[in-house]
C-alpha cells in the first residue's frame, strides 16, 4: 500500500464547477499535511497546509481528519487557471511524501 | 521567501556520461535537503535525503553507486547521475524544509541520448 493515496483523477470540469479531491495516508505518526499545486514541467509550490480545524483561502478549503487518516480540498467557482496536478503531501520528521497527484482541467 | 535553487535546469547528455546537478538553498541554511526523480505523467518519487555533513539515505530501489550525493555545506546538495542510460532521463528536482514548508528547486530535465 503506498504512504499517500490520491484520486486518479484526470477531472474534467466546465469553469465556475466545484471540484472536491481525497487523499488518505497509513502512517499515523505523520505531523503535518499539504497539498501542492504542480504545473506541467514545473515544480511543485504550496498551495495551502492542512489543519485538523480546516482552512479555507479564498475559494480553496482544505480539511483533515486524524482519526480516518483522511484529508481533501475542495476548490469552488474553479477558474480555467486551476488546470494542474494537485499533490497531496504527509510529513513527518521532515520527510516529506507525495501522493501521486490528480490531475485537473477546468474547460470554458 | 525561502528560495531554492536548482542548476542545470535542462541538460542533453550521452550515454556512459555522468551529470552534476546542483540544488542551493539561497537564503536560508538546510540539513536535510531531498532529491526527487518524476517521470512522465507520474508522481514524485523520492530518491534519497541529503544529510549535511553525513551520508545520504537512500531510498529502497535506488542506487547509491549510481545517484552519488553529496551536502557539504548547510546550503549546497549536489546529486550526480553516473554513467548515465537513456532510462535515467527524467525530471530531477530537490527540495529543502523551511520553518513551515518545503520549498522546491525549479527541476532539471535531464535527457540521455
Amino acid at each position: 500500500r503506498k504512504e499517500v493515496e490520491q484520486d486518479p483523477g484526470p477531472f474534467n470540469v466546465p469553469e465556475g464547477a466545484t471540484v472536491a479531491f481525497n487523499c488518505t495516508y497509513s502512517n499515523s505518526a505523520s505531523q503535518s499535511f499539504f497539498w501542492y499545486r504542480q504545473d506541467c514541467r514545473k515544480e511543485p509550490k504550496l498551495l495551502m497546509s492542512v489543519y485538523s480545524s480546516g482552512n479555507e483561502d479564498g475559494r480553496f478549503t482544505a480539511q483533515l481528519n486524524r482519526a480516518s487518516q483522511y484529508i481533501s480540498l475542495l476548490i469552488r467557482d474553479s477558474k480555467l487557471s486551476d488546470s494542474a496536478t494537485y499533490l497531496c503531501v504527509v510529513n513527518r520528521n521532515n520527510d516529506m511524501r507525495f501522493g501521486a497527484g490528480t490531475r485537473l482541467t477546468v474547460k470554458p | 521567501g525561502a528560495v531554492v535553487s536548482q542548476h542545470p535546469s535542462r541538460v542533453i547528455c550521452k550515454s556512459g556520461t555522468s551529470v552534476k546537478i546542483e540544488c542551493r538553498s539561497l537564503d536560508f541554511q538546510a540539513t536535510t535537503m531531498f532529491w526527487y526523480r518524476q517521470f512522465p505523467k507520474q508522481s514524485l518519487m523520492l530518491m534519497a535525503t541529503s544529510n549535511e555533513g553525513s551520508k545520504a539515505t537512500y531510498e529502497q530501489g535506488v542506487e547509491k553507486d549510481k545517484f552519488l550525493i553529496n551536502h557539504a555545506s548547510l546550503t549546497l546538495s549536489t546529486l550526480t547521475v553516473t554513467s548515465a542510460h537513456p532510462e535515467d532521463s527524467s525530471f530531477y528536482i530537490c527540495s529543502a524544509m523551511g520553518n513551515t514548508e518545503a520549498f522546491f528547486g525549479q527541476g532539471t530535465r535531464l535527457t540521455v541520448v
